[in-house]
């Protein structure tokens, strides 16, 4: 079945550390996002993609670095720069013709937590 | 700017009663609208949309939700809500216009609690 991978589930990064989260989607999406989650402030843009090699920022893009050098793949790093990275993260999908037309398919997301 | 609200932060209703979350969309054009659903420490399932056409949209799991664009508004609603029903609500907004980026800008989440 075609769906976005998320991994790893849970992450810890430890103070001044640089972690990657992995996100490859099979769905043939042009666009892929992600988000950041914490409590209370719902869903913020972190970095999107319409097409490879291609990426802009959203509204909370310090701190935070992303690539797309395959359609499947759209890997984010969380630097050091970024003083408060505790928060959950989730990666979604969607095709020009589909992001109006059905959304955006969402993964299951990464729990990031500053040790 | 364009934004999304969600006034209630958190509901709690009882087992078969009805549900309505609210949800106010700021936003000059005609606005493409969504509702999610998060069971947590999960990504987000699509309820419902709306980008044309009858107001009032049928969505899965028994949701509809209803497009004024006189009030600016998206609310959801349940008949009979089932203890299953428990889980975090979004409301979101596509933008882009012309470049259709279709951006997604999300409302805060309605956190719903069902009482036995």
């Amino acid at each position: 079945d075609g769906g976005i991978t998320q991994s790893p589930k849970y992450l810890f990064r430890k103070e001044g550390q640089n972690v990657t989260l992995s996100c490859e989607q099979n769905l043939n999406h042009d666009a892929m996002y992600w988000y950041r989650q914490d409590p209370g402030q719902g869903l913020r843009l972190i970095y999107y993609s319409q097409i490879v090699n291609d990426f802009q920022k959203g509204d909370i893009a310090e701190g935070y670095s992303v690539s797309r050098e395959k359609k499947e793949s759209f890997p984010l790093t969380v630097t050091s720069a970024q003083k408060n990275p505790t928060a959950f993260y989730l990666c979604a999908s969607s095709s020009p013709s589909s992001s109006r037309g059905g959304g955006y398919t969402f993964g299951s997301g990464t729990r990031l937590t500053v040790v | 700017a364009q934004s999304v609200t969600q006034p209630d932060i958190h509901i709690t209703v009882s087992e078969g009663a009805s549900l309505e979350l609210r949800c106010n969309y700021s936003y000059g054009a005609t606005p493409y609208l969504f509702w999610y659903v998060q069971s947590p420490g999960q990504g987000l399932q699509l309820l419902l949309k709306y980008f044309s056409g009858d107001t009032l949209v049928q969505g899965i799991k028994g949701f509809e939700a209803e497009f004024k664009r006189s009030q600016s508004s998206f609310n959801l609603r349940k008949p009979s809500v089932h203890w299953s029903d428990a889980a975090e609500y979004f409301c979101a907004v596509s933008i882009g216009g012309s470049s259709n980026t279709g951006k997604l800008i999300f409302g805060q989440g309605t956190t719903l609690q069902v009482k036995p």
